[in-house]
């Protein structure tokens, strides 16, 4: 069964103090993961797709990047409306012939000013 | 806004009764997916649906549950005499049409927040 592990939990920062939070996952055939946000009593919002072992995605202050085993979302200087939580998510084709994601419970992100 | 509509955004029902959740996808998009999230746990599969068919139902329970996506409407998702577990907020996302092989991202909407008295 696919597992999407993220870490740390619950993460708290003082403003403009950088970090990175974990993504690891087993899964077989990998074909995306997903970084999303997601604010209290808000639908995820997409952040980022990477396709391969190597690969990096900026936007902001955030960087994604992409290895065979875990992904990892770097934050650079954040702000106070940067807190959230951060969902990761993989794709992977399943017999059904359609690619399902699975998705990680999350990092809950504090910015403190 | 042409994103990812969900109404009602938030829903209480008392026990036994039947709650309705409505999807509207994404303009151009085709394919439907409902999740389910409870406090502290993350999004949970339940169906995978396209225009007039169930592609993937795994995550759904088997009673009381159902789903649809009509030719014409939105989606909707029904679940009958519900129970207090059944709280939760209930997500639809969306993706446009899905070529084999290539990877689709899947764009959200705000939720409906259910509530079980």
């Amino acid at each position: 069964e696919d597992q999407v592990t993220q870490s740390p939990e619950a993460l708290r920062l003082q403003e403009g103090e950088s970090s990175s939070l974990n993504c690891s996952y087993t899964v077989s055939g990998l074909r995306g993961l997903f970084w999303y946000r997601q604010d209290p009593g808000k639908g995820p919002e997409f952040l980022f797709t990477l396709y391969s072992a190597g690969e990096e995605k900026e936007k902001e202050r955030l960087k994604a990047t992409l290895t065979k085993k875990e992904s990892f979302l770097h934050i650079t200087a954040p702000k106070p409306e940067d807190s959230a939580t951060y969902l990761c998510a993989v794709q992977n084709p399943n017999s059904g012939g359609y690619q399902k994601v699975t998705f990680g419970i999350g990092t809950k992100l504090q910015v403190i000013p | 806004n042409a994103g990812v509509m969900q109404n009602p955004r938030h829903l209480v029902r008392r026990r036994g009764q039947e709650a309705r959740l409505r999807c509207s996808p994404m303009k151009g998009h085709s394919h439907v997916y409902w999740y389910r999230q409870l406090p502290e746990e993350g999004l949970k599969f339940m169906v995978y649906l396209q225009k007039e068919n169930i592609i993937d139902e795994s995550g759904m329970p088997k009673e009381r549950f159902s789903a649809e996506f009509p030719k014409e409407g939105p989606s909707i998702l029904r679940i009958q005499q519900v129970v207090r577990g059944d709280s939760a907020a209930y997500f639809c996302a969306s993706s446009p049409r899905i070529t084999r092989g290539t990877v689709d991202t899947q764009y959200f909407g705000p939720g409906t927040r259910l509530t079980v008295l």
